[in-house]
């Protein structure tokens, strides 16, 4: 049973500029959900996939977006980079007719920076 | 507005004693609670979950318990191990199905 994998790990970008970050779930998992983590904060619920859909999200404008893929995988885009942006992004993966809360499987986050 | 609270950033305790970390949340609709464990470089981990119907709920060292008039919880380790230290987030949430609302954390230190 593989866990939750992120990539890039680390990324540098500047601001203005664009930037795709990817996970891929948890093996049987059919729901994602990614979560911005600003220095000193918990977690922040950006939104969820289910199914290719957008299924909750969080406050967050709409220069955060996302996709989901029928191999479940997942893409968060954010465009228009902020420096408020710089953050641990997270995925986490779970089954949704069980709820995210105790199923949810994080992955170890991409640390992203924006100068 | 931060709706869940945990107002010590960090911790510490000595190995064999017990550890108690304490949250408090606003949001009196909030229906399910749950705390997470964090290493460094990996993503949060499911510890404990309780729901409101629930004043207590233990596994194994961890015991959750709930006060709903108070609006505040905390989470027991007894005894502290030093693979213990970590970063642990208090959350809540609506329901099972609904996002969760994650504190800022509280970070634990375990002394040897």
């Amino acid at each position: 049973e593989t866990g939750v994998t992120q990539s890039p790990t680390h990324l540098i970008k500047t601001r203005g500029q664009q930037v795709t970050l990817r996970c891929s779930s948890q093996s049987g998992h059919n729901t994602v959900s990614w979560y911005q983590q600003a220095l000193g904060q918990g977690p922040q619920f950006i939104f969820q996939y289910y199914r290719e859909e957008e299924n909750g999200r969080g406050n967050f404008p709409p220069r955060f977006s996302g996709l989901q893929f029928p191999n479940y995988s997942s893409e968060l885009n954010v465009n228009a980079l902020e420096l408020d942006d710089s953050a641990l992004y997270l995925c986490a993966s779970s089954l949704a007719n069980r709820g995210p809360g105790e199923t949810q499987y994080f992955g170890p986050g991409t640390r992203l920076l924006v100068l | 507005d931060q709706q869940v609270k945990q107002n010590s950033p960090s911790l510490s305790v000595q190995e064999g004693r017990i550890s108690i970390l304490n949250c408090d949340y606003t949001n009196s609709m909030f229906d399910y609670f749950l705390w997470y464990k964090k290493y460094p470089a990996e993503g949060p981990t499911f510890l404990i979950s309780i729901s409101s119907i629930k004043d207590k709920n233990e596994d194994g060292r961890f015991t959750v318990f709930l006060n709903k008039s108070a609006k505040h919880l905390s989470l027991h380790i007894v005894p502290s191990q030093p693979g213990d230290s970590a970063v642990y987030f208090c959350a809540a949430s609506l329901n099972r199905d609904d996002k969760i609302i994650f504190g800022k954390g509280t970070r634990l230190h375990i002394l040897p």
